[in-house]
């Protein structure tokens, strides 16, 4: 089944534990990327990378960071977690050359920095 | 600047009457991609549509259309009959051809749906 999976789906940590949300997805997608979702403001674009070894800011990428050492993986890391960094985060993977904004989301994380 | 705009908040309806979702949109690009996609309370994110800015018919997929027009900057999505399984956050998106390379949404704030029996 093609998917995009992320883990945890729900954490709780406090401020300054270094956490990572894994992403990974089985259908060889070129494009990856990750927003967050808070009321109110819908999602916004944190990092995006469009194959191995590339990545580039979204629209909020402070305080968080990524990687892409392999194309199915897509981890994003928060190196010292704040609690404004509280929120449901989704991972998203598209094959390069389809129309921009065909995603394929991940079922979402639920984060919560106390 | 580009930006999409819901301003229903939240829509409370009863089973099987119609609602329309309103979703306003900008952007200075003359292609673009408008998108509607659902949450439901289970979280996850299910693409319903896509629609380039060059096609402006409308669509019908069972219970539910789309109803685009250029002139008013207007991608509205009107659900007939509505069932309680509807209910979730909608979403109304943009995704402009200049910056495809970044694969970026622009979303709205989501509209909330809470269909009652």
């Amino acid at each position: 089944e093609a998917q995009v999976t992320q883990n945890p789906r729900y954490l709780i940590t406090v401020t300054g534990k270094k956490l990572t949300v894994t992403c990974s997805q089985n259908m060889n997608h070129e494009y990856m990327s990750w927003y967050r979702q808070d009321p109110g403001l819908g999602l916004r674009q944190i990092y995006y990378s469009m194959n191995v070894e590339v990545t580039d800011k979204g629209d909020v990428p402070e305080g968080y960071k990524v990687s892409r050492k392999e194309k199915r993986n897509f981890p994003l890391i928060l190196e010292s977690p704040s609690p404004n960094q509280t929120s449901l985060y989704f991972c998203a993977s598209s094959p390069l050359g389809r129309t921009a904004g065909e995603l394929f989301f991940g079922e979402g994380s639920r984060l919560t920095v106390l | 600047a580009q930006k999409v705009t819901q301003a229903q908040t939240e829509i409370s309806v009863v089973e099987k009457e119609d609602v329309t979702l309103d979703c306003v949109y900008e952007t200075r690009d003359t292609t673009y991609y408008l998108f509607w996609y659902k949450q439901p309370p289970s979280g996850e994110l299910v693409f319903l549509i896509r629609r380039n800015s060059f096609d402006e018919q409308n669509e019908i997929s069972g219970r539910y259309s789309w109803n685009f027009q250029k002139s008013t900057s207007s991608f509205n999505f009107t659900i007939t009959a509505s069932q309680v399984v509807d209910s979730a956050v909608y979403f109304c998106a943009l995704s402009e051809a200049s910056s495809s390379n970044t694969g970026k949404l622009i979303f709205g704030q989501g509209t909330t749906l809470q269909v009652k029996p």
